[in-house]
């Protein structure tokens, strides 16, 4: 069974960090393309980076470029976003999916950023 | 970037009732594009990928159509189960766009 669990979510204060990781199960996470996808609270999905299979290539929507990194350690079938110089505009659930027809996706991982 | 303009933002509409959802590309993304379902306080599920494929599992009761720029999701006769938000998302290029959502309820 294919499986994304997200963690590393919570309260942070503007201007921190945080990192979330996405571990990976059921499928040869190396194969595979994957992404982040935010939704604010009671707003609509928003696409936040991807990173292509082999880590070579990643992009981002312009609001955090700079400020967000994906990254992925295929060893551990793990991906990675860290989130730098937090903004309240940040605020919500972050989701980690499988790309291509983004055919899996975790559960959601809250991130809240408030003083 | 594309922009998805998608509509209608909310609707009501009976059990057993035809629905469609549509959203409009701004540029041309073929058929790149992936229909999602989301309940409350879970994660979005995919319904219809490139535009006209239903995804595993998916009821025969949808369906997605496009021409030319606008593409549709049709829920040939609702369910109390399909109560739920829907999105369309472009992935011809980057970044990624989603449009802005369809909240469907039951009459």
């Amino acid at each position: 069974e294919v499986q994304l669990v997200e963690s590393g979510g919570g309260l942070v204060q503007p201007g921190r960090s945080m990192k979330l990781s996405c571990a990976a199960s059921g499928f040869t996470f190396n194969n595979y393309d994957m992404a982040w996808v935010c939704q604010a609270p009671k707003k609509g999905l928003e696409w936040v980076a991807t990173i292509s299979y082999d880590g070579s290539s990643t992009y981002y929507r312009d609001s955090v470029k700079g400020r967000f990194t994906i990254s992925r350690d295929n060893a551990k079938s793990t991906l990675y976003l860290q989130m730098d110089s937090l903004r309240s505009e940040d605020t919500a659930t972050y989701y980690c999916a499988r790309h291509g027809v983004m055919d899996a996706w975790g559960q959601g991982a809250s991130v809240t950023v408030s003083s | 970037d594309i922009q998805m303009t998608q509509s209608p933002s909310s609707m009501s509409a009976s059990l057993g009732d035809r629905v469609t959802i549509t959203c409009q590309a701004s540029q041309d993304i073929g058929n790149n594009l992936i229909w999602f379902q989301q309940k409350p306080g879970k994660s979005p599920r995919p319904m219809i990928y490139y535009a006209t494929n239903l995804a595993n599992g998916v009821p025969s009761r949808f369906s997605g159509s496009r021409s030319g720029s606008d593409y549709s999701l049709t829920i040939s006769s609702l369910e109390s189960e399909d109560m739920a938000d829907y999105h369309c998302l472009q992935y011809k290029q980057y970044p990624l766009t989603f449009g802005s959502g369809t909240k469907l309820e039951i009459k």
